[in-house]
């Protein structure tokens, strides 16, 4: 079992849907970030959180410390928000453990 | 400003050989990790560099393979009688200090033949 386990490893949505990601998690953290990845490689740093919930354009993220879960949420998504979405975790010092990531297609 | 930057962006190379693959992080941060993706798999640390040394090798699978970062800013990684198995896109990535924000490098592309 890995350390970090996102749900679903696919999804497709319609132009316009609400979208949640999860991420579990079975050690302790430090933090936690949300990354997207698009075809070629590039990765992007979405978000960084320890407790609660941040905000950013469209996208949410909340993470519950207790229950060892976080979400990412995309709210009217649109066909460019098809990417890879990654969940890692900082569990020791400074290194990430990476969940196995989420496709994600929005169709028009 | 510029990024982090990785050269070569692909290297195509037989068994057996050795490879370099460089890794220029953002001005200024001290923090550079390296990482390794196979396809359709998250990344996987390899090493930790807080300013020259290496904070954390514990990911880095076997001796073949080698990092350095002599100034505390370029950084390489050495990958001695390559197997097909180390077939992968290999990440940097750099962050001003430890525990802050990582931006990732676009990635080297090895093939191991």
């Amino acid at each position: 079992k890995n350390e970090v386990e996102q749900s679903p490893q696919n999804l497709t949505a319609q132009e316009g849907e609400f979208i949640t990601i999860n991420c579990s998690y079975s050690v302790g953290i430090s933090a936690l970030h949300w990354l997207q990845q698009h075809p070629g490689g590039g990765i992007v740093s979405l978000f960084m959180l320890s407790s609660g919930k941040k905000k950013h354009g469209r996208l949410i993220a909340t993470i519950n410390i207790q229950e060892k879960h976080s979400s990412l949420h995309i709210t009217a998504s649109h066909p460019r928000d098809s990417a890879v979405y990654i969940c890692a975790c900082r569990v020791s010092g400074s290194r990430l453990t990476f969940g196995e990531g989420t496709q994600l297609t929005v169709n028009p | 400003g510029a990024g982090v930057s990785q050269t070569p962006s692909n290297k195509v190379t037989e068994k057996g050989k050795y490879v370099e693959l460089r890794c220029d992080p953002i001005s200024g941060h001290t923090a550079l990790y390296w990482y390794r993706q196979s396809l359709g798999q998250g990344p996987e640390f390899l090493i930790y560099f807080q300013g020259t040394g290496a904070a954390d090798d514990s990911g880095l699978p076997n001796d073949r393979f080698f990092a350095v970062r002599p100034e505390g800013s370029v950084s390489t990684l050495k990958i001695q009688r390559t197997e097909r198995g180390d077939s992968a896109v290999y990440l940097c990535a750099s962050s001003p200090g430890p525990q802050e924000t990582q931006y990732f490098g676009p990635g080297t592309r090895l093939l191991v033949l």
